[in-house]
C-alpha cells in the first residue's frame, strides 16, 4: 500500500534536548512538507523541500532543521532552540508543481517538558 | 490579512440533518482541497477541487474562484462524520497548503 508513515506516534521530550521525528513516503513524490498543529488551530508550514540536497524554510522554521538525503524520507529535528516544541507535527507529499493534491502522514505529538 | 476564513468555526447537528461549511480565500488559487481531520488527529483528504463541484457519497464540495469561495456539503450525517473539516488552499511554485482555522462538527445521535 501506497502512503506516508510517520515514527513515533507519541514522543516525550525534555527541554534542552534536540529530536528528530521521521517521515517516509512511498508515493513516488518529489514534494515534501513539514507542518506544525497547535490546539484549536489550522496547520502551518515549517520545512519543505521540492528535491532531493534541497529543501527552503516556511513560515516558522525558527528553531528546525531538515536534510533530504534520500527521496523517500525527509526527518525533522526538533532543536532545543524552538522555544515552543509542544505540538502536533504532520508531514505532507505531493508531486512537484503549482496545483497537486497534498497527502498526509498520521503525525507524531510531541510533548516537550 | 487572513487569506482562509471558515465559517461556522462549530456546529452541531442531529444525525440525518444536511450541513454547509463555507470557505472563503484571498487570491486566486491552484490548490484547494478540503480535509476531515478524526479524532487521531489524521488528516483525511475529502476533496482536491481549485473550481468546479465534485461528488463523493454523502459529501460534495463546491468551489467558485472567481468569487473567492468554497463550499462542502453534508449530507444526512452520521456520529463518524464528528471531527474537524480543514480548506486548505495552495499557490505559487511551492504548492504549499494555507490552512483555515477549521470548523468543529460534532454530529449527535
Amino acid at each position: 500500500d501506497g502512503g506516508i508513515t510517520q515514527s513515533p506516534k507519541y514522543l516525550f521530550r525534555k527541554e534542552g534536548q534536540n529530536v528528530t521525528l521521521s517521515c517516509e513516503q512511498n508515493l513516488n513524490h518529489d514534494a515534501m512538507y513539514w507542518y506544525r498543529q497547535d490546539p484549536g488551530q489550522g496547520l502551518r508550514l515549517i520545512y519543505y523541500s521540492q528535491i532531493v540536497n534541497d529543501f527552503q524554510k516556511g513560515d516558522i522554521a525558527e528553531g528546525y532543521s531538515v536534510s533530504r538525503e534520500k527521496k523517500e524520507s525527509f526527518p525533522l529535528t526538533v532543536t532545543s532552540a524552538q522555544k515552543n516544541p509542544t505540538a502536533f507535527y504532520l508531514c505532507a507529499s505531493s508531486i512537484v508543481g503549482t496545483a497537486y493534491e497534498q497527502y498526509f502522514g498520521p503525525g507524531t505529538r510531541l510533548t516537550v517538558t | 490579512g487572513i487569506q482562509v476564513e471558515q465559517s461556522p468555526p462549530d456546529l452541531i447537528l442531529q444525525e440525518g440533518a444536511n450541513s454547509t461549511l463555507r470557505c472563503n480565500f484571498s487570491d486566486s488559487v491552484n490548490n484547494l482541497q478540503w480535509f476531515h481531520q478524526n479524532p487521531w488527529g489524521q488528516l483525511i483528504n475529502l476533496f482536491y477541487i481549485p473550481s468546479g463541484t465534485k461528488q463523493n457519497g454523502r459529501l460534495s464540495a463546491t468551489t467558485v474562484a472567481t468569487e473567492r469561495y468554497s463550499l462542502l456539503y453534508i449530507s444526512s450525517s452520521q456520529t463518524t462524520d464528528s471531527g474537524v473539516y480543514f480548506c486548505a488552499k495552495g499557490g505559487g511554485a511551492t504548492n504549499k497548503l494555507i490552512f483555515g482555522t477549521g470548523t468543529l462538527l460534532a454530529v449527535q445521535p
